[in-house]
């Protein structure tokens, strides 16, 4: 069964803070996705990856996508409150099975 | 353009009851998808449809729950003889690419059911 651990699970800061998530698998993806969900809302695509070793940048945030496609990395910069949700990573299989990870919920205090 | 929608947004119903659950996907998606979240946690994959193909319903947790799409655009998710394990938040997305894909999928806000 492939499954995509995120961790931390939940994570807490200050801003201005820097801060990464990690999603890691034991399988390997044709892509991963990261998502951001606010309370109330559906999740909201941030960034796809393809390439082992692809390196994305959104603003603040940096994406990476490890060599052996078995796991991705999201980095905050100077994290600030709008930052605050749960963030997913999602991943197709090699059996076409679509997976999310259980999340990893950030809080950015003021 | 519209996005997706889902109704209703809230669902509060006695265990025992059957409770039908509407998605509207952005108009020309082909891909459909339902999932189930609890409370601040992962989506759990529940059904995917994708054009006239048949459906992947390998994450549908019992046989009470159903699926269906009409016209390859709006979708029910049927769940009969609810039970409080059921309670959570139902989302629908949508998208331009089939699963495996890395097309971008649309969520809608979800519907949220309580079964008490």
């Amino acid at each position: 069964t492939q499954l995509l651990e995120q961790s931390p699970q939940f994570l807490s800061i200050q801003e201005g803070e820097n801060l990464t998530v990690y999603c890691n698998s034991s399988s390997v993806f044709s892509s991963l996705q990261w998502y951001r969900q606010e309370p109330g809302e559906g999740p909201v695509l941030l960034v796809t990856v393809v390439t082992g070793g692809e390196v994305k940048k959104l603003k603040r945030l940096t994406f990476q996508f490890g060599d052996a496609r078995k796991d991705s990395s999201l980095h905050i910069t100077a994290a600030q409150p709008g930052d605050t949700g749960l963030y997913l990573c999602y991943g197709s299989g090699n059996t076409g099975k679509l997976i999310f990870g259980q999340g990893t919920t950030l809080q950015v205090k003021p | 353009g519209a996005g997706v929608s889902q109704s209703p947004s809230n669902k509060v119903t006695e265990k025992g009851k059957d409770v039908e659950l509407r998605c509207d996907p952005i108009s020309g998606h082909t891909a459909l998808y339902w999932y189930r979240q609890s409370l601040g946690q992962g989506l759990e994959f529940l059904i995917y449809f994708q054009g006239n193909s048949a459906p992947d319903k390998s994450g549908l947790p019992s046989d009470r729950f159903s699926a269906e799409r009409t016209g390859g655009s709006v979708s029910t998710l049927t769940i009969q003889r609810t039970q409080q394990e059921d309670s959570a938040v139902y989302l629908c997305a949508s998208s331009l690419g089939s699963r495996g894909s890395t097309y971008e999928q649309y969520f809608g806000p979800g519907t949220r059911l309580t079964v008490t």
